[in-house]
Formats: structure tokens, C-alpha cells, sequence
């Protein structure tokens, strides 16, 4: 059973363009979360989905960022039109279980972003 | 104020000590408590977990809540080369979870 899996592992865009970053959960396990690490600020909650339905979208900012999580296929975090501070490491959790028993969510490997 | 504070380190000690890490927050409803170890260019692992106040153990890595002071902590006896890396500590409150910024261990063999 493969773990997480999370492609691109290194994205870099220039400024203004979009990046896609992919999530395929762990086999059997609906419910995924999207995270994004900055040095030194520890992992902030994005977005948390379950297949074709967005849960909990707080940590989103409200322009350029999208997520989905389609029935068939990967979840996808698109960010439009990035700007420097986009440049970031973006993980991705999946889980078995709905968030209230939330406690064994594994982490994909990541996604490193990089804006030129 | 942040909802959750974690001193970054770096720490370093030498192989075989008992290394404590320790993490603070200010939100009264967190009930869920977990640590994260994670490795250079790598995603978060899930070490231990903990709800509410309490103990928990598991081999040489222990988690301890207290609640009262909103204050957690791990422990790792024995600590090994390989524990080496960066320690996140998270909580919840059963509805979003928020991470330490991490610590950084160093073992020295």
C-alpha cells in the first residue's frame, strides 16, 4: 500500500503564472488535508477535503488558491497567478477518518515551490 | 500571540541522552495533543498521541500533557544518531490543527 503520494516534489514558476500540486491519498482513505510550511513558521492548515466536497477551506486565502478533490483522481491545490510569497513547501495528509478522530493522518512528502 | 509556541532549538546532545522537548499554547479547547518527527526535505511522521492530560509511552519516546499549565512535552531516552531531525508538536480541538514551527534535534554519536 503506497503512502502518500505527492508530484510535482519541486515546482518552480515565475511570477504570475499557475502552479497545480497534486495529492493522491493513501488506498481507502477519503478525507485529505492540505498544508503549507514556511521556515521557521511551522505547518498552517489550508484546506481540508473529502472526495468532491471542500469541508473546511479557513486556512485558504481568498484569492488565487482553489482546491478540489474529485471523485475519480487526485486532489489538486491550484494557485493562480503566484507571486514570491507562494514560495513554500505544500504537504498534503490523507486520512482514514473524518477530522473529529483525526489521529493518524499521513503526510506525502511534499511539494517544493519555488517563484522566480 | 501564537496558539501554539516551540522553541526552534537548535538542541544537540550526545548519543544516549534523555533529550525533553517541550511545547506551550493558549488554547483552552485543544483536547487532542500529538508529535510529529520529521526528516530533512521529508513530510511529518506521526510519533505519539495523546488526549487530554495524561502519560503516554512507547519504547523509548514518552509524551506527557498537562493540561493546567497548557504545557506538553516529549521525551526520548536512549537518544540515537537517527532521531536526529525536526520535532513538530500539533493539537486540536477536534475541528483544525496547529502546529509547533519545530524543533530542531541533532544527536551526536
Amino acid at each position: 500500500n503506497a503512502g502518500v503520494m505527492q508530484n510535482p516534489r519541486h515546482l518552480v514558476r515565475r511570477r504570475g503564472q499557475e502552479a497545480r500540486l497534486r495529492c493522491s491519498p493513501m488506498k481507502g482513505h477519503s478525507h485529505v488535508y492540505w498544508y503549507r510550511q514556511l521556515p521557521e513558521e511551522g505547518l498552517k492548515f489550508m484546506v481540508y477535503l473529502q472526495k468532491e466536497n471542500i469541508i473546511d477551506e479557513s486556512g485558504m486565502p481568498k484569492e488565487r488558491f482553489s482546491a478540489e478533490f474529485p471523485k475519480e483522481g487526485p486532489s489538486i491545490l491550484r494557485i493562480q497567478q503566484v507571486v514570491r510569497g507562494d514560495s513554500a513547501a505544500y504537504f498534503c495528509a490523507s486520512s482514514p477518518y473524518d477530522r473529529v478522530m483525526n489521529t493518524e493522518a499521513f503526510f506525502g512528502q511534499g511539494t517544493r515551490l519555488t517563484v522566480v | 500571540q501564537k496558539e501554539v509556541e516551540q522553541d526552534p532549538g537548535p538542541l544537540s546532545v550526545p548519543e544516549g541522552a534523555i533529550v525533553s522537548l517541550n511545547c506551550t499554547y493558549s488554547n483552552s479547547a485543544f483536547q487532542y495533543f500529538m508529535w510529529y518527527r520529521q526528516y530533512s526535505r521529508k513530510g511529518p511522521e506521526l510519533l505519539m498521541y495523546t488526549y487530554s492530560s495524561g502519560n503516554k509511552e512507547d519504547g523509548r519516546f514518552t509524551a506527557q500533557v498537562d493540561k493546567s499549565s497548557k504545557y506538553i512535552s516529549l521525551f526520548i531516552r536512549d537518544s540515537q544518531p537517527s532521531d536526529s531531525a525536526t520535532y513538530l508538536c500539533a493539537m486540536s480541538t477536534g475541528n483544525q490543527f496547529y502546529f509547533g514551527t519545530g524543533t530542531s534535534l541533532t544527536v551526536i554519536p
